[in-house]
């Protein structure tokens, strides 16, 4: 059965610090490893991942994925208050089915 | 988001009632998708759609069906609403499936629906 394992489900840590989510997955006929940002309602798209070893960044954000290891990770340095939401990965396949993680809560404080 | 609709926003009903939620989309994208939220479980795929009349299930089909007799419309319907399916629903769109170079690419979730069957 595919599935997609966040790690860890929560987490706390002080403006300014650096955090990694990880996620690990088992996906029949992978195609990409996606994450998510969920604020208040919906999740929005942060980055898709289809390469190992190519990192995606965007400001303070970067993601890589490991194909061989089955396994990505979300980086973001310098966190503010405002990197407070829950962080979703999702593995998705060649027949468009996507699987999500639990998601991991991050909260960060002043 | 602005290319994306779910109705109702909320809805309450009774064990039993049939209940159908809209998704409607003006982005003439190829694929929807209809996820439910619960605490503990993250985000799981109900049913999704790749074309006009034609769908697949996904992780938790039991007890839903879709329609999608044209591109901008997916219909989720709880036939006999049970208490088991109070949750949040979202619906996602995608040009691609997730393949694609950028911006053609991810997914664009609705708002979310709340249903909660009492």
């Amino acid at each position: 059965e595919d599935k997609v394992v966040q790690s860890p489900l929560s987490l706390v840590v002080h403006e300014g610090d650096t955090v990694t989510l990880n996620c690990s997955y088992e996906v029949t006929n992978f195609r990409s490893l996606l994450w998510y940002k969920q604020e208040k309602k919906a999740p929005t798209f942060l980055f898709m991942l289809t390469s190992s070893g190519i990192e995606k960044k965007s400001g303070r954000l970067s993601s890589i994925l490991d194909k061989k290891e089955l396994f990505s990770i979300l980086n973001i340095t310098a966190t503010q208050t405002g990197d407070s939401a829950i962080y979703l990965c999702a593995g998705a396949n060649r027949d468009d089915k996507i699987i999500f993680g639990k998601g991991t809560r991050l909260h960060i404080l002043p | 988001d602005a290319g994306i609709t779910q109705s109702p926003r909320h809805k309450v009903t009774e064990t039993g009632t049939p209940v159908t939620l809209r998704c409607h989309q003006t982005e003439n994208h190829r694929y929807m998708y209809w996820y439910r939220q619960d605490p503990g479980h993250g985000l799981r795929l109900i049913h999704y759609s790749y074309g006009v009349k034609d769908t697949d299930k996904g992780e938790v089909s039991d007890g839903y069906s879709v329609s999608r007799s044209k591109t901008e419309d997916f219909l989720l319907t709880l036939e006999s609403a049970t208490s088991s399916q109070t949750s949040v629903y979202f619906c996602a769109i995608s040009e691609t499936g997730g393949t694609g170079s950028p911006p053609n690419y991810g997914y664009t979730f609705g708002s979310g629906t709340r249903l909660t069957v009492v």
